[in-house]
C-alpha cells in the first residue's frame, strides 16, 4: 500500500529564511516521489520529483528535495523564501506497482512567507 | 510541456441542476484521465479514472451515477454532476500522464473547476 504523510498542516517563515517542508512516504515497491505547489484557486504545478536517478533533486524556483530510503522520508527545503513562495505544497508518491500512475496526496502544507 | 486546460474555470448552478465540466490534453493524447475533487484546506481526493473507450473506474464511496464520466477521444474527458446539490460544492481537478504514461512519469493538471451549487 502506498500513503504519504504531511507532517506539518502550516509552516510559517520569514522572507529571506530557509524552508523546510517534511514529508515521510509508505510504498509496498520503490516509489516515484512528487512535491507540488498549489497557489489559491490554481491548479497544481510541478516542483520537483524522484524517479530513481540521484536522491537530491533539484526543482524549480530554488527548491530542491532528498530522497532517504532508510528514513523513508522526502523533505522539500529551499534556502531563502520568497514572499512568492506562500502556497499549499503536496507531496506526492506513485508507485511502481501502479500501472495507471494513481497517485497518492499528502494533506498538504501552508507555507506562509512573512515579509 | 503538456498542457491540460478545464473548461469552465468555475461554475455556479441552482440547486437539482446538472454542471458538464471537460478536461482536455492540449498537445498530447490521454488514454487515461484522473479526476479528483478538493474542499477548501484540504487534500486532493481521487474520485475516478477515466478510460478512453471504457467506463471510468470509481473510487469507494463516489456515486458513479452522481458523477457521470465520459472519455469520448484520446483528449478529452468530462465530468458531469447530475443533480447538484451545495454539498457538491467544490474545487475539481483532472490531471492526465505525460507522453510516456505510467508511474514515473509527471502528470499534467488542469486549472481546476470551481463548482458552487446554490
Amino acid at each position: 500500500a502506498q500513503s504519504v504523510t504531511q507532517l506539518d498542516s502550516h509552516v510559517s517563515v520569514s522572507e529571506g529564511t530557509p524552508v523546510l517542508l517534511r514529508c515521510n512516504y509508505s510504498s509496498s515497491y520503490s516509489p516515484s516521489l512528487f512535491w507540488y505547489v498549489q497557489h489559491p484557486n490554481k491548479g497544481l504545478q510541478l516542483l520537483l520529483k524522484y524517479t530513481s536517478a540521484a536522491t537530491l533533486v533539484k526543482g524549480i524556483n530554488g527548491f530542491e528535495a532528498e530522497f532517504k530510503k532508510s528514513e523513508t522520508s522526502f523533505h522539500l527545503t529551499k534556502p531563502s523564501a520568497h514572499m512568492s513562495d506562500a502556497a499549499e505544497y503536496f507531496c506526492v508518491v506513485s508507485s511502481r506497482g501502479s500501472t495507471l500512475g494513481r497517485l497518492y496526496f499528502g494533506r498538504g502544507t501552508q507555507l506562509t512567507v512573512w515579509p | 510541456g503538456a498542457v491540460v486546460s478545464q473548461h469552465p474555470s468555475w461554475v455556479i448552478c441552482k440547486s437539482g441542476t446538472s454542471v458538464k465540466i471537460e478536461c482536455r490534453s492540449l498537445d498530447f493524447q490521454a488514454t487515461t484521465m484522473f479526476w479528483y475533487r478538493q474542499f477548501p484546506k484540504q487534500s486532493l481526493m481521487l474520485m475516478a479514472t477515466s478510460n478512453e473507450g471504457s467506463k471510468a473506474t470509481y473510487e469507494q464511496g463516489v456515486e458513479k451515477d452522481k458523477f457521470l464520466i465520459n472519455h469520448a477521444s484520446l483528449t478529452l474527458s468530462t465530468l458531469t454532476v447530475t443533480s447538484a446539490h451545495p454539498e457538491d460544492s467544490s474545487f475539481y481537478i483532472c490531471s492526465a500522464p505525460g507522453l510516456a504514461g505510467g508511474p514515473f512519469n509527471e502528470q499534467f493538471f488542469g486549472p481546476g473547476t470551481r463548482l458552487t451549487v446554490l
